[in-house]
């Protein structure tokens, strides 16, 4: 079994502060971890994702993650926060690559002047 | 990079008539395919998981006679949505992945289709 929790439904920043948005995973088998972000009526964009290796994820627009196993998360940062940047955020899980997708509730990421 | 057409974009139907959403990758082949559905406001509910040749698996309290669901190829998904009625309104969206690839692909998602049945 598989689950996220996403911490905090809405998260305000001013713009150029640091954006930190919380994710926590279970997983019975080392998980798949995964940041998509989505603007009204659209699909969702991977901003990046951990599979194996290094823990620290890199990923666009500025975005990064840490994986961290013994914590159990894995955590969505960018230094800079921008206008552009305001969206909702999903954290999700899986446990190998064409295995189903688990998301969390979602963070709403509201970015103000 | 990995692109996933979704199509229609948005659709209004009668109540009681059927509608077909589909879902096509367009530069790879996508052995698994995933449909799920987002009310307002809400994450992202797996409905199906499709596999190219199969009968889809469906998740619990999803309605297979309801929700048609075809993967003939390796390219293209259908989801029908038969004898819809308003509670059947929503945004429902297709996701892709590649057999042995999905971690690289990272399960790349259709732009939704905006449903509204009146």
């Amino acid at each position: 079994a598989q689950s996220v929790t996403q911490l905090g439904s809405h998260v305000s920043v001013s713009e150029g502060a640091l954006v930190l948005l919380r994710c926590n995973y279970s997983s019975s088998v080392p998980p798949y971890l995964f940041w998509y972000v989505q603007y009204p009526n659209q699909g969702l964009q991977l901003l990046l994702k951990y599979t194996t290796g290094a823990t620290l994820v890199k990923g666009i627009n500025g975005f990064e993650a840490e994986f961290k196993k013994s914590e159990t998360s894995f955590h969505l940062t960018k230094p800079s926060a921008h206008m552009s940047d305001a969206a909702e955020y999903f954290c999700a899980v899986s446990t190998g690559g064409g295995n189903k997708l688990t998301f969390g509730t979602g963070t709403q990421l509201k970015v103000e002047l | 990079g990995a692109v996933v057409s979704q199509h229609p974009s948005w659709v209004i139907c009668k109540s009681g008539t059927s509608v077909k959403i589909e879902c096509r990758s367009l530069d790879f082949q996508a052995t698994t395919m995933f449909w799920y559905r987002q009310f307002p406001k809400q994450s992202l509910m797996l409905m199906a998981t499709s596999n190219e040749g199969s009968k889809a698996t469906y998740e619990q309290g999803v309605e297979k006679d309801k929700f048609l669901i075809n993967h003939a190829s390796l390219t293209l998904s259908t989801l029908t949505v038969t004898s819809a009625h308003p509670e059947d309104s929503s945004f429902y969206i297709c996701s892709a992945s590649s057999s042995g690839t999905g971690g690289a692909y990272g399960y790349t998602f259709g732009s939704g289709t905006r449903l509204t049945v009146v």
